[in-house]
């Protein structure tokens, strides 16, 4: 596609259950974020893929949180049992690689609503 | 560990006028800085990227500097109109780590 996508825009959650966040990165980007903005905060940098390499998981905030790439394309983050201080928009970017060139490129975000 | 500040945390001025916003950070082994603005409720748009090696970038109204010795980087937006009513977000590419991490923005309104 032409830009970052992420699905759903929108989620509504009760305490507890799980959610899966999908993002859909440009097509041959091969390095990948997850970000997460609570409201009025900045950015918290949650997971980096970048190629076949293991992942940066060091922002995860806690074990209920996990992320996978599958292919080297689309990612899904993973919350399970999910708590009221969960509630933010997560962002997803992509970019090129990792060099100085590396434009990143972000998509419109999923705003997570646990009640 | 490496820091991005940006000052300030919030400006207001008046349509027309020429702003400077600043981002400072800590280690100066970066890939490279990236601007971005965010609307409200919406994601993140780029507006610039310095390589590490560059001093500066120009598109339209916008030009940004990099002093990667110094650890700064300058945002200019010159004759400001209130669509340009953002936050306006720094972010560098650590050397180390490959992480982008970002400064806590700066909330500009331009008042028409």
């Amino acid at each position: 596609g032409a830009g970052v996508s992420q699905s759903p825009s929108n989620k509504v959650t009760e305490k507890g259950k799980d959610v899966e966040l999908r993002c859909d990165p440009i097509s041959g980007h091969t390095a990948l974020y997850w970000y997460r903005q609570s409201l009025g905060q900045g950015l918290e940098f949650l997971i980096y893929f970048q190629g076949n390499s293991a992942p940066d998981k060091s922002g995860l905030p806690s074990d209920r949180f996990s992320a996978e790439r599958t292919g080297g394309s689309v990612s899904t983050l993973t919350i399970q049992r999910t708590q009221q201080e969960d509630s933010a928009v997560y962002l997803c970017a992509s970019s090129l690689g990792w060099t100085g060139n590396s434009e990143a490129f972000f998509g419109q975000g999923t705003r997570l609503t646990v009640v | 560990k490496q820091e991005v500040t940006q000052i300030p945390a919030a400006l207001s001025v008046p349509e027309g006028e020429n702003l400077v916003l600043n981002c400072s950070f800590t280690d100066s082994a970066i890939y490279n800085l990236q601007w971005f603005r965010q609307d409200p409720g919406k994601g993140l748009t780029s507006l610039l990227l310095i390589q590490s090696s560059q001093r500066e970038q120009t598109s339209g109204r916008l030009n940004a500097s990099l002093d990667k010795s110094s650890g700064r980087s300058t945002l200019y937006i010159a004759a400001s109109q209130p669509g340009d009513s953002a936050t306006y977000l720094c972010a560098v590419r650590s050397g180390a780590t490959n992480k982008l991490i970002f400064g806590t923005g700066t909330l500009l309104a331009v008042q028409p």
